[in-house]
């Protein structure tokens, strides 16, 4: 079973409006956590990084969230453009002896229409 | 702007050739790795490398081989391809502090078809 499950795996929304994607994870010890988009045919590119100690972390339209104590997080998106539609993937790193193991979601497509 | 490139976008070779997909990064990052990317299940490691003529296993390095020889390449080799290995190649680097724990900057991908 993944350690990072992520919801819906697919969504459709009109220009402009807002999103709200998930990610429940159960990687331990919890180390940091990062949402990536990828675009079709590219290759990932993050969007934000949060450590234990961060609950929200902004880049442009996209806020990410994270709750520790409930092993969660969302990444939302405002005033959706059509350049959002890309893969949204979660991404939650766990410090293990003297290595971090990093296990990714399975993304989350969105697709922006005008 | 640390550049990842891979070689190739698209390649199609046949079952039982081997297989090499390349990849340069320009950061003078120390790690670099490899992924597969398969729909509806993320990305899986392959392999990784924390310094020239350094490689470590992933979760699935079974039949693949890797290569670095230099500190700004880093190859993946597929010994004998089969055609449970047709799938995205994602190659990745890093700068150090962690092996895996500083953000990874991608390259575009290989979409390899083995026939």
């Amino acid at each position: 079973k993944n350690q990072v499950e992520q919801s819906p795996q697919s969504l459709i929304i009109l220009e402009g409006k807002n999103c709200t994607l998930q990610c429940n994870y159960t990687v331990s010890p919890f180390s940091n956590l990062r949402w990536y988009k990828q675009d079709t045919g590219r290759g990932p590119v993050s969007l934000t990084i949060m450590t234990f100690s961060e609950n929200t972390k902004s880049n442009g339209r996209y806020t990410a969230t994270l709750d520790a104590d409930t092993k969660q997080s969302s990444l939302h998106i405002t005033a959706s453009q059509l350049s959002d539609s890309a893969s949204y993937i979660c991404v939650v790193s766990a410090l293990t002896s003297n290595d971090y193991k990093l296990s990714f979601g399975a993304g989350t497509t969105v697709t922006v229409r005008a | 702007d640390v550049k990842v490139t891979q070689s190739s976008r698209y390649l199609v070779k046949r079952t039982g050739e081997k297989v090499f997909l390349e990849c340069v990064q320009d950061m003078d990052h120390e790690n670099m790795f490899w992924y597969r990317q398969d729909p509806g299940l993320g990305l899986r490691l392959i392999y990784f490398s924390y310094d020239v003529k350094m490689k470590e296993k992933g979760d699935i390095p079974e039949g693949y081989s890797v290569s670095r020889e230099k500190k700004e390449r880093f190859s993946l080799i597929l010994e004998s391809a089969s055609t449970n290995q047709t799938s995205m190649y994602l190659c990745a680097s890093s700068q150090n502090s962690g092996a895996r724990g500083q953000p990874q900057h991608f390259g575009d991908g290989t979409r390899l078809s083995i026939l």
